[in-house]
């Protein structure tokens, strides 16, 4: 069965970083891009990004270039998101999700992360 | 960019009716398009992708169609396990860049 499992919950103050965990299972792991994408209280889904696991090149939507870093350790099979200068409004849940074809690049996202709650709050 | 706008906001309907949500593009789009399923305190899940294929496992009660910029998920004979928030989701062709509509609440009436 394809897992994806996330870190746990995080509090962090504004102007700090956070690294959030994504650990997959149950496949070939560079196979597989692997989008991130958060939920902020009550509202849609905003994705931020896209690292491709078999070259580690990354693509980052507009708003988080220059605070959004996407970096995977193969051997684990694991994939990192780490978002620096945190501002209240980075308050939101973090889901990973696996691209749901391998070589595809990001496309529709199949399965997801359970989700990993980040509140910044001084 | 480009926007995808769902409607209804919400829909009140009943166990055994029928369920129509709409996405709307503000510019013409591929067939990377997709919908989710999600439900209070969960993950998104799959339902369709390349706007009409069910995703395995899917209940067959859920069908997609649409191309250019208006598209439809519809579901047949609605069960308690159904009533949840339900995304829209485009990727544009160059950069492969995602956007999500802003969801249709599908409540029991």
């Amino acid at each position: 069965q394809v897992h994806l499992v996330q870190s746990g919950a995080e509090v962090k103050k504004p102007g700090a970083s956070v690294k959030v965990s994504c650990k997959a299972s149950g496949y070939t792991f560079n196979n597989y891009g692997v989008s991130w994408l958060r939920q902020a209280p009550g509202q849609g889904l905003e994705w931020m990004g896209w690292i491709n696991l078999y070259n580690g090149k990354t693509i980052y939507a507009q708003k988080f270039q220059g605070r959004l870093s996407l970096t995977a350790n193969t051997s684990a099979t694991t994939v990192f998101m780490e978002l620096t200068s945190l501002i209240s409004d980075d308050t939101a849940v973090y889901f990973c999700a696996r691209d749901r074809m391998e070589y595809s690049g990001p496309n529709s996202f199949d399965p997801w992360g359970q989700g990993t709650q980040v509140i910044v709050s001084s | 960019e480009i926007v995808l706008t769902q409607s209804p906001a919400t829909l009140s309907l009943s166990p055994g009716e029928t369920a129509t949500l709409s996405c709307r593009a503000s510019q013409m789009i591929s067939d990377y398009f997709a919908w989710y399923q999600q439900k209070p305190g969960q993950a998104p899940r799959l339902l369709i992708y390349a706007a009409s294929k069910r995703a395995p496992g899917i209940p067959a009660r859920f069908s997609g169609s649409g191309s250019g910029t208006d598209f439809t998920l519809t579901i047949h004979s609605l069960e308690p396990e159904d009533f949840a928030v339900y995304y829209c989701q485009q990727r544009s062709s160059w950069p492969p860049l995602i956007t999500f509509g802003g969801g249709t609440k599908v409540e029991v009436k």
